[in-house]
């Protein structure tokens, strides 16, 4: 069984282009995340969400909207895509109400290329 | 100046070898610390974890943490090919509701 899952894995565009990803998580958590990873392996968070709320926020372009229907469920859309998009965005989620102590299992991440 | 920093590598080894990996960090609020382990094109798995000063040891692992430098090692003992991938550190500060700051991570290749 997956414990955190995203599609596509794969998603290669336009620039100028709206895409969504998704992710899900079969493991009862009440915390989801989204991350970027750049070329250089470098990760970082963008979004948090408890129980469907808005909890982290980090300086990310509005372009990037993050909507959680349930807790099962994080998405990430991104609108006007432009080149510095380009990237690898992994979703995450943990058990508790996201304490530093608390353990983050990672999706197989979304490799997006902006052409 | 990055909040972590970590020597991106990549690093060689001969299998067998005790590998040493570190990051530094300028947050002194910073009071749990982790190390993910990362295989090629898979997502990040948490391998140690560790809270403020101290040694932690799982198997062929073992986590330190050196606070009043603000120094973090993972130590890897009798390496092996399976180990190769990259190793991220990863911390949080208390009451940070789960933000991880990473390092950018050391790639590892263990040559049988």
């Amino acid at each position: 069984d997956t414990a955190v899952s995203q599609t596509p894995k794969y998603l290669v565009t336009q620039m100028g282009n709206d895409k969504s990803i998704k992710c899900e998580q079969n493991l009862g958590h009440d915390t989801m995340y989204w991350y970027k990873q750049d070329s250089k392996k470098f990760l970082k968070i963008m979004f948090s969400y408890n129980n469907k709320e808005l909890i982290i926020n980090e300086t990310v372009p509005n372009r990037f909207s993050p909507k959680s229907p349930d807790k099962a469920h994080l998405n990430l859309h991104i609108n006007s895509l432009e080149l510095g998009d380009s990237a690898v965005y992994f979703c995450a989620s943990s058990h508790l109400a996201g304490g530093p102590a608390d353990t983050q299992y990672f999706g197989p991440g979304t490799r997006l290329t902006v052409l | 100046q990055k909040e972590v920093e970590q020597d991106p590598g990549p690093l060689s080894v001969p299998e067998g070898a005790i590998v040493s990996l570190n990051c530094t960090y300028s947050n002194s609020a910073f009071q749990y610390f982790m190390w993910y382990r990362q295989y090629s094109r898979k997502g990040p798995e948490l391998l140690m974890y560790t809270y403020s000063s101290g040694n932690k040891e799982d198997g062929r692992f073992t986590a330190q943490v050196d606070k009043s430098s603000k120094y973090i090692s993972l130590f890897i003992r009798d390496s092996q090919p399976s180990d190769s991938a990259t190793y991220l550190c990863a911390m949080s500060a208390q009451g940070n509701t789960g933000k991880l700051i990473f390092g950018q991570g050391t790639t590892l290749q263990v040559k049988p």
